[in-house]
């Protein structure tokens, strides 16, 4: 179980354009997923908090209009990077949870991961 | 504030065990989480801990010692499929996780 998939798998496109990347938790229901930003060689970054039927909520630096964050259902969110530049250029991962007290179910898992590059 | 630490990166042989350890502070703790993480993918759980104590789980067990902001992933009889960063995470008070930098673990034959 907690099977989580990310679409697409890896994109490139040109400057200026806008990416949509899409995250689904396929065997439970998720009120919260996450977004993170992975640069080579680097740690995961968290981006944004996203819950569903309510406004994410950005980690400081993350600019909330280039980064747009839609959680419409308990399955799926949706990160569009908007007129994407080449320091864009990332792998892009999400993961979700179940809701509930600590524990286990506090466990966050991974969605496969997006690997973007603008040119 | 919160601060994790592990060593960037460690060296074993195959068959060998191997020991990663993490030591943080915080003031805040809702467990810790063990994550592994092959180059080019997303990271895939490995153990959680909240009390104090050894978790097992096969060829890999975890420790957690709270009083001393300490935790361990115990890797035994190691295999060249056991190449990949290893991450530690802390769950904070407001149950968000904290990340480390990760430790690279390179398996020799």
């Amino acid at each position: 179980g907690a099977v989580v998939s990310q679409h697409p798998s890896r994109v490139i496109c040109k400057s200026g354009t806008s990416v949509k990347i899409e995250c689904r938790s396929l065997d439970f229901q998720a009120t919260t997923m996450f977004w993170y930003r992975q640069f080579p060689k680097q740690s995961l970054m968290l981006m944004a908090t996203s819950n569903e039927g309510s406004k994410a909520t950005y980690e400081q630096g993350v600019e909330k209009d280039k980064f747009l964050i839609n959680h419409a259902s308990l399955t799926l969110s949706t990160l569009t990077v908007t007129s994407a530049h080449p320091e864009d250029s990332s792998f892009y991962i999400c993961s979700a949870r179940l809701a509930g007290g600590p524990g286990p179910q506090e466990t966050q898992y991974f969605g496969p991961g997006t690997r973007l590059l603008v040119l | 504030g919160q601060n994790i630490d592990q060593p960037t990166e460690m060296t074993a042989t195959e068959g060998a065990i191997v020991q990663i350890n993490c030591t943080y502070q915080t003031s805040g703790f809702n467990g810790l989480f063990w994550y592994q993480q092959h180059a080019g993918e997303a990271p895939t759980f490995l153990s959680y801990n909240v009390l104090d104590g050894l978790e097992e789980k096969g060829r890999f067990s975890s420790f957690l010692s709270r009083s001393k902001g300490y935790s361990y992933l115990l890797l035994k009889e190691l295999q060249m499929k056991d190449s990949a960063s290893y991450l530690c995470a802390l769950m904070d008070s407001n149950y968000q996780l904290i990340w480390g930098a990760g430790t690279k673990l390179i398996i020799k034959p």
